[in-house]
């Protein structure tokens, strides 16, 4: 099936910084992609949905000058943390939606980020 | 913003027996789907059922949708420790954005050998 990837899987990172993760459809071609955000012991948030081609458009209350979103190319999206803070720290996991099924998406393995 | 619930919570059996999972949704949706996720990893889809459909199976799998209650159950019959892990219902709401999934809050079950 369908593969997605993200990088790094996990990384720490100084408070202030920057931090991009990539997301990358490894064999198919994913015009949206979609970032969600979970924190430990609770459920998927969604955040934000990037396309292709076009800015990308965010949930309420997600901050997309703090959640910079690219989706450079067809089977390359990446989310960037600028001036992380401490509460940044959570668990980033992408999707792409399988355009000849019905509505299944495939995830990425996710990036742990920890702001110290 | 999450769209559902889920109960129980936390489910713990032992291997043999079925576990069953509930999960209700607040919108009309297009389709509900269930995932599942390994402690710290990503997700992997279970299985997808349309608004139109009202059960559906997959192995040891079966989901019910009741659309006029608004929620949908997921029953792993005859469960193994390999199946312990989060599940999530989650749902896809609107025709103009295409795959954006809502999720419900996570079922922990624990299979005991």
């Amino acid at each position: 099936g369908a593969v997605v990837s993200q990088h790094p899987s996990w990384v720490i990172c100084k408070s202030g910084t920057s931090v991009k993760i990539e997301c990358r459809s490894l064999d198919f071609q994913a015009t949206t992609m979609f970032w969600y955000r979970q924190f430990p012991k609770q459920s998927l948030m969604l955040m934000a949905t990037s396309n292709e081609g076009s800015k990308a458009t965010y949930e309420q209350g997600v901050e997309k000058d703090k959640f910079l979103i690219n989706h450079a190319s067809l089977t390359l999206s990446t989310l960037t943390v600028t001036s992380a803070h401490p509460e940044d720290s959570s668990f980033y996991i992408c999707s792409a939606p399988d355009v000849g099924g019905a509505g299944e998406q495939y995830f990425g393995p996710g990036t742990r980020l920890t702001v110290t | 913003s999450q769209q559902g619930e889920e109960d129980p919570q936390a489910l713990s059996i032992q291997e043999g027996e079925n576990a069953t999972m509930n999960c209700s949704y607040k919108t009309s949706i297009n389709n509900l789907q269930w995932y599942r996720q390994n402690s710290g990893r990503g997700l992997v889809h279970l299985i997808l059922i349309r608004s139109n459909e009202r059960e559906k199976h997959s192995g040891r799998l079966r989901v019910t949708l009741d659309t006029s209650k608004k929620s949908s159950s997921l029953l792993i019959t005859a469960s193994r420790a390999a199946d312990t892990a989060s599940y999530f219902c989650a749902t896809d709401e609107t025709t103009d954005s295409w795959g954006k999934l809502q999720f419900g809050a996570g079922t922990q079950v624990v299979v005991t050998p």
